[in-house]
């Protein structure tokens, strides 16, 4: 267990729908990323937050949104939804200090399927 | 960031050492080296990241040459488990502005042998 909690597992829905993919980070990780990891495009940085707040965007979609609550945990948004957006959704949490780098903590992801 | 380039697949045998290069020549002083895996549709585990002196950790060894253009991350002794994707980064250190995303190339596959 990373410490990096994300639900569900697996979602499978419709074209057309909006599903929500949850986030919680690591105990005292003030940081969330969202990854996409599809089968031809390998792991694309989606979005991050950083204390509630938007700190940078990667290749996210329109139809795509994310926010982080005051609990730190993050959700990500992906609505009218299209056959290309069948992919596993990583979420990861990091410490953010000054000076040196830290390495991030990924959770288990959510494999998402639209059909 | 610093492009890097690895190869796409290696075998190795299980109890042996696995070397994984990775080139970084256009590595800046203050970049550092990070190794991740990915074990078969896991989340991306962290190894190991370097700036410019030799790290070990209880996972791996990373050897970066002197002149920091390339770096090897070396598995002591394989095991099945440890097939997986290895990932090579070139990352700035954090800034305090907020923003670490990571940038994944197509890795190396690792096959251990048995």
């Amino acid at each position: 267990d990373s410490g990096v909690t994300q639900t569900p597992k697996h979602l499978i829905t419709a074209t057309g729908q909006r599903v929500t993919l949850r986030c919680s980070p690591r105990s005292g990780d003030l940081s969330v990323y969202w990854y996409q990891q599809s089968l031809d495009q390998g792991l694309q940085f989606l979005i991050q937050y950083y204390n509630g707040e938007e700190r940078a965007k990667g290749n996210i979609l329109e139809r795509f949104s994310a926010q982080q609550f005051p609990d730190l945990h993050s959700e990500l948004n992906l609505s009218s939804l299209e056959l290309g957006d069948s992919a596993l959704y990583f979420c990861a949490s990091s410490v953010l200090g000054q000076g040196g780098p830290y390495g991030y903590t990924f959770g288990s992801g959510t494999r998402l399927t639209v059909v | 960031d610093a492009k890097t380039t690895q190869p796409p697949s290696m075998d190795c045998a299980e109890g042996r050492a696995a070397n994984l290069p990775c080139n970084h020549s256009t590595i800046s002083g203050n970049e550092y080296v990070y190794w991740y895996r990915q074990i078969h549709s896991q989340g991306p585990q962290y190894i190991i990241h370097g700036l410019k002196n030799n790290e070990t950790n209880e996972m791996a060894s990373l050897i970066i040459t002197e002149d920091r253009k390339s770096s090897t991350l070396i598995l002591p002794h394989a095991t099945l488990r440890d097939t997986a994707v290895y990932y090579c980064i070139v990352r700035l250190p954090y800034s305090g502005a907020g923003s670490y995303q990571l940038t994944f190339g197509k890795g190396t596959k690792l096959s251990v042998i048995p």
